[in-house]
């Protein structure tokens, strides 16, 4: 287990071009989520992925994102056009979802990356 | 709408000065309450999932309760080392699948 990598950790970019940021799961974990955190707040729900379909994502995601998850391993995060307001830090974090039986879940613990610094100038 | 309040917002303890955070939450249907450690420039590291009111967990100086409207993370004799931002979130049955709501966290100090 050598946990969920994310690459690169630091970007800065000028306004308006297009960036794109990679995530790899624990490579066993089925689902992939999408996670901004800006300065004191806590982290923002995106999207996410249970193998290779996009299951949800936040009405508040901009047109100008997109994610994929291939072969259902790693995923992609593309913000085109980017705006001095998407400047964040962007958290991928993965689960392994199982069937829920009774009232016990299985899919509850979220493994986080360290996470992509996006600097927007 | 589901919702996640924490405080306080900043906690400063001397080693040893045990405290209590609380999250405040409000959510239709509770599907999970979470409690995550983040350091600066990391991602949230997992702690603890309780699913039901009365609940307990603990771990190391660590203990969290639950109770039907919120929960509390108690810090026993705290180390410097237990210095971070503590995060609380929760899930429930009637919003969505794959969707984790944070409050904003408590900021906690622990000087030696």
């Amino acid at each position: 287990d050598t946990g969920v990598s994310q690459n690169p950790r630091h970007k800065i970019t000028k306004r308006g071009q297009n960036v794109t940021f990679r995530c790899d799961p624990i490579s066993e974990h089925n689902r992939l989520y999408w996670y901004r955190q800006t300065l004191g707040q806590g982290p923002e729900f995106l999207t996410y992925f249970q193998n290779e379909a996009q299951l949800e994502k936040s009405r508040l995601l901009s047109d100008r994102f997109s994610a994929e998850r291939p072969k259902g391993s790693f995923s992609t995060l593309e913000i085109q056009r980017t705006e001095q307001g998407d400047s964040a830090m962007y958290l991928c974090a993965s689960s392994l979802a199982g069937i829920e039986r009774g009232q016990v879940p299985t899919n509850e613990k979220l493994f986080f990356g360290s996470g992509t610094q996006l600097s927007v100038l | 709408e589901d919702q996640v309040t924490q405080s306080p917002e900043a906690l400063r303890l001397q080693e040893g000065e045990s405290s209590s955070l609380n999250c405040s939450y409000t959510v239709s249907g509770l599907r999970g309450l979470f409690w995550y450690r983040q350091d600066p420039g990391k991602g949230p590291e997992f702690l603890f999932t309780l699913y039901s009111a009365g609940e307990e967990k603990e771990k190391e100086r660590l203990k969290a309760t639950l109770t039907k409207k919120e929960s509390f993370l108690h810090i026993t004799a705290p180390k410097p080392e237990d210095s971070a931002t503590y995060l609380c979130a929760v899930r429930g049955y009637g919003g969505s699948q794959g969707n984790l709501i944070f409050g904003k966290g408590t900021k906690l100090s622990v000087k030696p």
